[in-house]
């Protein structure tokens, strides 16, 4: 089972800043924090990942709680394009063994609206 | 850098048949994992492949098999198709480099089987 919980589903208004909660209060030390979303029927698209301190790249920021607990995804600007389910997943880092598995819940469906 | 491939895109079988789909990834990634995305169930984990050797295995019956080549292309089978199998087949690679690694998988565009 995932080990996760998000919101089935949440509406941002186009260039308003989408906030996507997750929770993982069981997370473990050594788990780290992955987004992705997948648009309609296409394969799932990496976002970002953090394991304690807050990330961001061209795409996103990534804000975990100093307890690990829950965490926010950022899209700082929302576009139409942005339209898509999106996943958190906790996974356990690896040294070098087998990668494990991404345990997919159901995921956020963001709606951007014009 | 090109991304994961995977062929065909879009495939009609019936009851009774085989089918192998195939997947590429990206240049220089060592490990190739395979996931099933039905809407009732979801996305789920199939099989891991790292080296031609299957490191991860999913709760999925021994009609869905694969094998990983020696440029690290795998191929996937499903033997005696069903009806329930008919959904979207997603093919992932990583670097899988050793060491600490937290190896992100990226996604190809799928398969998608349809079972009559």
């Amino acid at each position: 089972d995932a080990k996760t919980t998000q919101p089935p589903s949440m509406d941002c208004a186009e260039g308003r800043a989408a906030n996507l909660p997750c929770n993982h209060s069981t997370i473990s030390g050594n788990e780290y924090v992955y987004w992705y979303r997948q648009i309609h029927s296409q394969g799932p698209q990496y976002i970002i990942h953090g394991l304690k301190n807050n990330e961001t790249n061209e795409m996103a920021s990534l804000i975990i709680t100093e307890d690990r607990k829950s965490s926010t995804l950022i899209l700082p600007h929302a576009t139409l394009r942005d339209t898509a389910v999106y996943y958190c997943i906790v996974r356990v880092g690896n040294y070098g063994g087998s990668q494990g598995n991404l345990i997919f819940g159901k995921g956020t469906k963001l709606s951007v609206k014009p | 850098k090109a991304g994961v491939t995977q062929t065909p895109r879009y495939l009609i079988k019936t009851r009774g048949q085989q089918v192998t789909l195939s997947c590429s990834p990206i240049s220089g990634h060592r490990s190739v994992s395979w996931y099933q995305q039905t809407p009732g169930q979801g996305l789920q984990f199939l099989f891991e492949y790292f080296s031609e050797t299957q490191r991860n295995k999913g709760n999925f019956p021994g009609r869905f098999s694969g094998r990983q080549f020696s440029n690290s292309r795998s191929e996937m089978n499903v033997s005696t198709l069903e009806l329930g199998d008919s959904a979207l087949y997603l093919c992932a690679s990583s670097l899988s480099s050793g060491g600490l690694s937290t190896d992100t998988q990226y996604f190809g565009p799928g398969t998608r089987l349809t079972v009559l």
